[in-house]
């Protein structure tokens, strides 16, 4: 199947600081990827949708100017977190749907798991 | 809001078929039904999905029933690797492309 790769796997940072996730789609271009937060014992929460070439689309209460994602190729998006605080720890997840096809499937990456200190 | 309701968990014994249901009565005629798992600190995976029809694959078989209110995902010899919280989403099959998470199913293997 397609694989759905993320950078880092987990990283901790100092509160204050900005962390960039990235996100790549291996074997397949994706016009279209999706960034998702988790919080322990919880489910997946959409964040936004991400168009290459294209502003991302935010779900509503997430803020836009905190989570900074670009879409710059059909293969990479990328979620910064910036000035991040320790209520930013959490699970964070994209997926990507291959470009061909109206049904698209969409496929997830590992995850990366950030932790503000 | 999810549009789909499943128990939150279920547990089964090693070897034997998991059979894991879900309602979805509020299903439009253009809303696929889609199961991803979660297997712990993961990403999702995706397992299977239908519309109307039965369908299976190597990992799985859903059953739709023919008023396409609720569906069961069987596992038919699950393993312990099959521990992992189970989510049955619906999506239109055209445009909206969002996936909806709802609590899902943590479905347990006993050895």
């Amino acid at each position: 199947g397609a694989v759905v790769s993320q950078h880092p796997s987990r990283v901790i940072c100092k509160s204050g600081t900005s962390v960039k996730i990235e996100c790549r789609s291996l074997d397949f271009q994706a016009t279209t990827m999706f960034w998702y937060r988790q919080f322990p014992k919880q489910s997946l929460m959409l964040m936004a949708t991400s168009n290459e070439g294209s502003k991302a689309t935010y779900e509503q209460g997430v803020e836009k100017d905190k989570f900074l994602i670009n879409h710059a190729s059909l293969t990479l998006s990328t979620l910064t977190v910036t000035s991040a605080h320790p209520e930013d720890s959490s699970f964070y997840i994209c997926s990507a749907s291959p470009r061909q096809g109206a049904l698209e499937t969409q496929y997830f990456g590992p995850g990366t798991r950030l932790l503000v200190l | 809001d999810a549009k789909t309701t499943q128990p939150t968990s279920m547990d089964c014994a090693e070897g034997r078929a998991a059979n894991l249901p879900c309602n979805h009565s509020t299903i439009s005629g253009n809303e696929y039904v889609y199961w991803y798992r979660q297997i712990h600190s993961q990403g999702p995976q995706y397992i299977i999905h239908g519309l109307k029809n039965n369908e299976t694959n190597e990992m799985a078989s859903l059953i739709i029933t023919e008023d396409r209110k609720s569906s069961t995902l069987i596992l038919p010899h699950a393993t312990l690797r099959d521990t992992a919280v189970y989510y049955c989403i619906v999506r239109p099959s055209f445009g909206n492309e969002k996936l909806t998470f709802g609590t899902g199913t943590r479905l347990t293997i006993i050895p």
